[in-house]
């Protein structure tokens, strides 16, 4: 099966500071991975995903890295505002088995 | 507006009653699924539904019923709940099972 843990379950931050959320898996067959965002009384939505094959993929103001030797995913968030506060859950597939496991989640914390 | 809509947002009721959740999708995605989110706990995959079809049933409790009628619409039947039942349960959908999921806000649901 497939495990996924986050280092930290908080991360505070000034404004304008870049942000760095980081997640590990345990499968090393798992080759697909997504970023989520969740803020406060709404459903986690989508943020960006890499796949296997790629190492760093940008978004807007967002980078996911993938470390496939050490099993390792990091989201950067650049210039973080205030309305980056929420938590972020990084999920990871095994598309032999086409489900996705989530980690439990940092809570990004973004003050002026 | 997510593109997946859930109702009822919030849910009260007792261990004796039966009621159930909503989910429909406006997307055109052909995969369903219902998770459970719990406070400090990844969020735990219940059932999936690829063409109407139920592929996955995560070890559930038979008091949570799931209905899938069309690829479209999802319910979830609730009856003789426990109080550790309450949680927040989110409703998603994908276009296929290697790709994003989209989630609704869902019902946050406490069991009294």
């Amino acid at each position: 099966g497939e495990s996924v843990g986050l280092h930290l379950p908080t991360l505070s931050v000034q404004e304008g500071d870049n942000s760095i959320i980081n997640c590990a898996y345990s499968n090393s067959a798992s080759d697909y991975f997504i970023w989520y965002k969740q803020e406060s009384g709404k459903g986690p939505q989508f943020i960006i995903d890499i796949r296997s094959n790629m190492d760093k993929r940008q978004g807007q103001r967002v980078t996911v890295l993938l470390n496939k030797t050490v099993k390792h995913l990091s989201l950067q968030i650049a210039a973080t505002q205030p309305g980056d506060s929420a938590v972020y859950f990084c999920a990871v597939m095994n598309s032999g088995y086409s489900t996705l496991t989530f980690g439990k989640g940092t809570m990004l914390l973004v003050s002026p | 507006e997510t593109g997946v809509t859930q109702t009822p947002r919030h849910l009260v009721m007792g261990m004796t009653n039966k009621k159930s959740l909503k989910c429909e999708q406006h997307l055109g995605h052909n995969a369903m699924y219902w998770y459970k989110q719990s406070a400090k706990k990844p969020l735990e995959l219940m059932f999936v539904y690829n063409f109407k079809e139920q592929t996955e049933n995560n070890s559930v409790p038979s008091r949570f019923s799931p209905e899938c009628p069309n690829s479209s619409h999802l319910f979830l039947h609730l009856h003789t709940l426990q109080p550790e039942d309450s949680a927040l349960y989110l409703c998603a959908s994908s276009p296929l099972n290697n790709s994003p999921l989209h989630f609704g806000n869902g019902t946050r649901l406490t069991v009294t």
